[in-house]
């Protein structure tokens, strides 16, 4: 099947500082990527959808000027947390589609722990 | 109020035991019905997917099938491989968009 590519698996940093997290469809064009967060035994929420070349598209409640977006190419997004700060601290999780059906069969990536302290 | 609900949170299942798990909605216009297997620290694995009702899927120990509020996820004969969660997912149309909505998941524990 195909493969997404999420790292880093986890990373620690300070309060206030900034962490880019990556996500690469390996053997498909992801045209569309979604970014969930997952707190301990709570559902995948949805953060923001993502379509090549185009603006993010951020939930109810998520602040589009924390967590950035960007997905420049058909293989790559990046999520950054801006300023991090202690409650930001969670499982961040890819996923990757293709245009047509984006429900279709999400791929996900393997996600990243951030702790922030 | 949740709009898919997992059913129960955990389970405890002798090596052999069978059980199902319940994955209950309340979305309408439902599009199709997923369910995933997680693995701790882990991103989600597609399992199967569902779109009608009296639809049914199987894949070695696993069988899913659909009615029009449910879904079941059956185990026959687990084995401790399978312990992992369980997380059932419910795409939708509504406000002129598709919504995918995900359920808590059941964590399965097979003990030897």
């Amino acid at each position: 099947g195909a493969v997404v590519s999420q790292h880093p698996s986890r990373v620690i940093c300070k309060s206030g500082t900034s962490v880019k997290i990556e996500c690469r469809s390996l053997d498909f064009q992801a045209t569309t990527m979604f970014w969930y967060r997952q707190f301990p035994k709570q559902s995948l929420m949805l953060m923001a959808t993502s379509n090549e070349g185009s603006k993010a598209t951020y939930e109810q409640g998520v602040e589009k000027d924390k967590f950035l977006i960007n997905h420049a190419s058909l293989t790559l997004s990046t999520l950054t947390v801006t300023s991090a700060h202690p409650e930001d601290s969670s499982f961040y999780i890819c996923s990757a589609s293709v245009r047509d059906r984006p429900y279709e069969k999400l791929f996900f990536g393997s996600g990243t722990q951030l702790s922030v302290l | 109020e949740d709009q898919v609900t997992q059913s129960p949170e955990a389970l405890r299942l002798q090596e052999g035991e069978s059980s199902s798990l319940n994955c209950s909605y309340t979305v309408s216009g439902l599009r199709g019905l997923f369910w995933y297997r997680q693995d701790p620290g882990k991103g989600p694995e597609f399992l199967f997917t569902l779109y009608s009702a009296g639809e049914e899927k199987e894949k070695e120990r696993l069988k899913a099938t659909l009615t029009k509020k449910e879904s079941f996820l059956h185990i026959t004969a687990p084995k401790p491989e399978d312990s992992a969660t369980y997380l059932c997912a419910v795409l939708y149309s509504g406000a002129g968009s598709y919504q995918l909505t995900f359920g808590k998941g059941t964590k399965l524990s097979v003990i030897p």
